[in-house]
């Protein structure tokens, strides 16, 4: 099955600075790819997604790219704020194919952004 | 439209016990699938329904079952408690793929 890998689990960064997660699947079937945020005590929060005809998205201060032949993709948030402190998850899922809307998921990475 | 809505939000149980969670997925979402959000072991998929028909399901004991009913609401069931099944349950919904999650039903098994 897929196998999600995410680094770093924490990252501390300061007010303004930009922040970049990175993931690795190991499923090349694997066409979608969403970003989740989790502040603590809340439910995982859809951020933004790509879906594998896709290179990069953007969408305000956060980005996606998606490089499919080294299988890596990874999240950009550029002038960060403390509000952008909490858990951030990617995933991965073969969608819509016959594996329906099975995400899995990477160990997630811890953000603090300092002010 | 409201979001996913999951009933109860807390619960207590003892060792051997069986309980069911619920979930309302948003207006129109024919897909929900449930997971399973521990420390140690992170988000995990448990299983997804479609148009009341399990799709997939992830690599947990047969104590983990679940149903959807016509009107999409879900439900699962976890029999037999054990205390490793102490966890975050978040219920999704999803449209063309996109998934969206409920707030979770914290469950502490003692």
């Amino acid at each position: 099955g897929e196998n999600v890998e995410q680094h770093p689990s924490t990252l501390s960064v300061q007010e303004g600075d930009s922040a970049v997660i990175k993931c690795t699947y190991s499923d090349s079937a694997s066409n979608y790819f969403p970003w989740y945020k989790q502040e603590l005590g809340k439910r995982p929060q859809l951020i933004i997604d790509i879906r594998s005809n896709v290179g990069e998205k953007k969408d305000q201060r956060i980005a996606v790219t998606l490089n499919k032949t080294a299988k890596h993709f990874s999240l950009h948030i550029t002038e960060t704020q403390p509000e952008d402190s909490a858990v951030y998850f990617c995933a991965a899922s073969n969608h819509p194919k016959a594996a329906g809307n099975k995400l899995t998921f990477g160990g997630g990475t811890r953000v603090l952004v300092k002010p | 439209k409201a979001g996913v809505t999951q009933t109860p939000r807390y619960l207590i149980k003892t060792r051997g016990q069986q309980v069911t969670l619920s979930c309302s997925p948003i207006s129109g979402h024919r897909s929900v699938s449930w997971y399973q959000q521990t420390p140690g072991q992170g988000l995990q998929f448990l299983f997804e329904y479609f148009s009341e028909t399990q799709r997939n399901k992830g690599n947990f004991p047969g104590r983990f079952s679940g149903r959807q009913f016509s009107n999409s609401r879900s439900e699962m069931n976890v029999s037999t408690l054990e205390l490793g099944d102490s966890a975050l349950y978040l219920c999704a919904s999803s449209l063309e793929g996109q998934v969206h999650f409920g707030p979770g039903t914290r469950l502490t098994v003692t």
